[in-house]
């Protein structure tokens, strides 16, 4: 089936840039999703990207997606402590039912 | 790693009827679970947020006497729709934390057709 896998662990300093990185198997995934979780709550919506698109840019935040490769990756431009989280890159297939997480990357920002 | 499973994976039902999906925890205690709700080529929306023992946290705009949640047990959670419309077809999702971890994990999602 489906599978979405990115790394656990990344520790950056505060001020530098942080970059997360996934992949995925399903070939007709339509939106890839970044998703960040902090301590004790839910889900928060970062960003998305559509399969057709290979780069999106949000202030801080830039996605850039290979689609040949079945990459996709998080940048966050000057990663400040409150960025300390989890993320989770989720991708959803034709019919934009099913959505596939993966494991979620724990970021760490020292001061 | 943890396991949460969640069921059943697909129903299709009558309007009128109710619906019950469970979330498991498998192999840790859920000491908080969440239900999402998500709508076709959208993301996931947060419907509640449960502890065990406690009633749950609905977030604005979503019907607590529609969407029953209950999570009496540190291993399971349900979610209860009850009389459904054909409104509520969605993608239902279930994750779970606990066991002194702060990821989350997640179900595999339930498809809901309501006719």
């Amino acid at each position: 089936g489906e599978d979405v896998e990115q790394s656990l662990f990344l520790s950056v300093r505060e001020g530098d840039s942080s970059v997360i990185n996934c992949t995925y198997t399903d070939s007709s995934s339509t939106y890839l999703y970044w998703y960040k979780q902090e301590p004790g709550a839910g889900l928060q919506l970062l960003t998305y990207i559509f399969s057709n698109m290979d780069m999106k840019q949000d202030q801080r935040l830039t996605v850039l997606l290979n689609k040949k490769d079945k990459h996709l990756s998080l940048r966050i431009a000057d990663t400040q402590t409150g960025d300390s989280a989890i993320y989770f890159c989720a991708e959803t297939g034709t019919g934009g039912f099913k959505t596939i997480f993966g494991a979620g990357t724990r970021l760490f920002v020292k001061a | 790693g943890a396991v949460v499973s969640q069921h059943p994976s697909w129903v299709i039902c009558k309007s009128g009827t109710s619906v019950k999906i469970e979330c498991r925890s498998l192999d840790f205690q859920a000491t908080t679970m969440f239900w999402y709700r998500q709508f076709p080529k959208q993301s996931l929306m947060l419907m509640a947020t449960s502890n065990e023992g406690s009633k749950a946290t609905y977030e604005q705009g979503v019907e607590k006497d529609k969407f029953l949640i209950n999570h009496a047990s540190l291993t399971l959670s349900t979610l209860t729709v009850t009389s459904a419309h054909p409104e509520d077809s969605s993608f239902y999702i279930c994750s779970a934390s606990g066991g002194g971890q702060e990821k989350l994990f997640f179900g595999s999602g339930t498809q809901l057709s309501v006719l």
